[in-house]
């Protein structure tokens, strides 16, 4: 089972391109997260969704669009990329109950803005 | 305030003792507490998670909550090489999880 899966594992992109960061869970999970973790900042919410078609914002969601058409996937979208946005990003999911439970994560996606 | 929050470290422990991670969080409300193993490079891992006043035990692990005091913690014992990591406190808050920025356990061989 391969629970929740991220791609691309890493990635250089140039200040002002664009990229969607991929991430599919198979446990069919309500809940996804998409954070980002700088070194020694812990994990900072970007978005989340509790379901098909609903997404809200988290603590840190400028710069970047995310979409939940199916229950499996969540694609995070980077518009105009900045170093600032040079980080670890991890995708997560959970079941009904939410976060009560704990999440899965994602093998998350090592992104570097230059 | 922040709505999590651990000592950074390194806490540095002997091979066999018992390590001690500590946690607190500022939202009342949160019902359920969590914590989390990260190695270096790689995602994190739920190893404990504890929802009511008391300790909860999973073998080598403990964890203890304090509603009142608003306070968590996490015990090992007979600490190993392999505990190496750093650890997140998380609670929750609706339906997201808040994470600490991670105490870093070192296990002295």
């Amino acid at each position: 089972n391969a629970g929740v899966t991220q791609t691309p594992k890493f990635r250089i992109l140039k200040i002002g391109q664009s990229m969607t960061l991929q991430c599919t869970q198979d446990m069919n999970h309500n809940y996804m997260y998409w954070y980002r973790q700088d070194p020694g900042m812990g994990l900072k919410l970007i978005y989340y969704s509790v379901g098909a078609g609903i997404t809200d914002k988290g603590e840190v969601p400028n710069g970047y669009n995310v979409s939940r058409s199916t229950t499996e996937d969540f694609p995070l979208r980077l518009e105009l990329a900045a170093p600032s946005q040079t980080s670890v990003y991890f995708c997560a999911s959970s079941p009904i109950g939410g976060a009560n439970y704990g999440y899965t994560f994602g093998s998350g996606t090592r992104l570097t803005v230059v | 305030q922040k709505e999590v929050e651990q000592n950074s470290g390194p806490l540095s422990v002997p091979e066999g003792a018992i390590a001690s991670l500590n946690c607190t969080y500022s939202d009342r409300v949160s019902q359920s507490f969590f914590w989390y193993r990260q190695y270096s490079g790689k995602s994190p891992e739920l190893i404990m998670s504890i929802y009511s006043n008391g300790d909860k035990e999973d073998g080598r692990f403990t964890a203890q909550l304090n509603k009142a005091s608003q306070y968590v913690s996490l015990l090992i014992r007979d600490s190993q090489p392999s505990d190496s990591a750093t650890y997140l406190c998380a609670v929750n808050r609706d339906d997201k999880i808040i994470f600490g920025k991670g105490t870093r356990l070192h296990i002295l061989p």
